[in-house]
């Protein structure tokens, strides 16, 4: 069975300051990991994602996730927040055994206010 | 490339109705999933269609059902609908030769039950 945890379920950061969104999963296979962003009243866009390659992967606008398997932990950062970043964000799981794949198991999720 | 696309945007209907929600992936595509995004409960998975199948169902009554078309476009039903089916209903798609499991989502249906 695969669970994921995201731990904030609100992050508040100003703009031009770091942001750092924490999440930690669970999965009997090797996983792959994403993470999404959705914006209010729009569908689910991908970041980035994992995929047993380089433990750290770089998505768009800037963001990057550290795949840290000793901690099963896969959080999202950014250097500097912008404005345009404020959204909800999932940390998604996908198992990639049998009638599991690709079904993907999402986080509570993370709302991101970005003050002025 | 033209992306997930879904159908009606809003649906509103009454409580023991049926709703009926379209979805067309990305040419190329074969894997149709459903998932349904209602207040408070988070995104949830309801249905995966491969060539034609039923793949795979999460935790949901056997009144949500749905099929997929040769041209891999794909149906979700609700029947007898029930004030708690109110949600955002995502379709999402992916090609699975490629080896991928990134799934692309369509901009979802918001069912309001009333």
């Amino acid at each position: 069975a695969q669970s994921v945890t995201q731990l904030d379920s609100h992050v508040s950061v100003s703009e031009g300051t770091p942001v750092l969104l924490r999440c930690n999963y669970s999965s009997s296979y090797s996983p792959s990991l994403f993470w999404y962003v959705q914006h209010p009243n729009k569908g689910l866009q991908l970041l980035l994602k994992y995929t047993s390659a380089a433990t750290l992967v770089k998505g768009i606008n800037g963001f990057e996730a550290e795949f840290k398997k000793s901690e099963t932990s896969f959080h999202l950062t950014k250097p500097s927040a912008h404005m345009s970043d404020a959204a909800e964000y999932f940390c998604v799981v996908s198992d990639a055994g049998g009638t599991s794949y690709g079904k993907l198991t999402f986080g509570q999720g993370t709302i991101l206010t970005v003050h002025p | 490339e033209a992306g997930v696309t879904q159908s009606p945007t809003h649906l509103i209907k009454t409580r023991g109705q049926q709703a009926t929600l379209r979805c067309s992936p990305i040419s190329g595509h074969t894997s149709v999933y459903w998932y349904q995004q209602a207040l408070g409960l988070g995104l949830q998975f309801l249905l995966w269609y491969d060539e034609g199948e039923e793949r795979n169902r999460g935790n949901f009554p056997p009144r949500f059902s749905g099929r997929q078309f040769p041209n891999y476009s794909s149906e979700l039903n609700v029947n007898a609908l029930e004030l708690e089916d109110s949600a955002l209903y995502l379709c999402a798609s992916i090609r699975r030769t490629s080896g991928s499991y990134e799934q692309y989502f369509g901009p979802g249906t918001r069912l309001t039950v009333t």
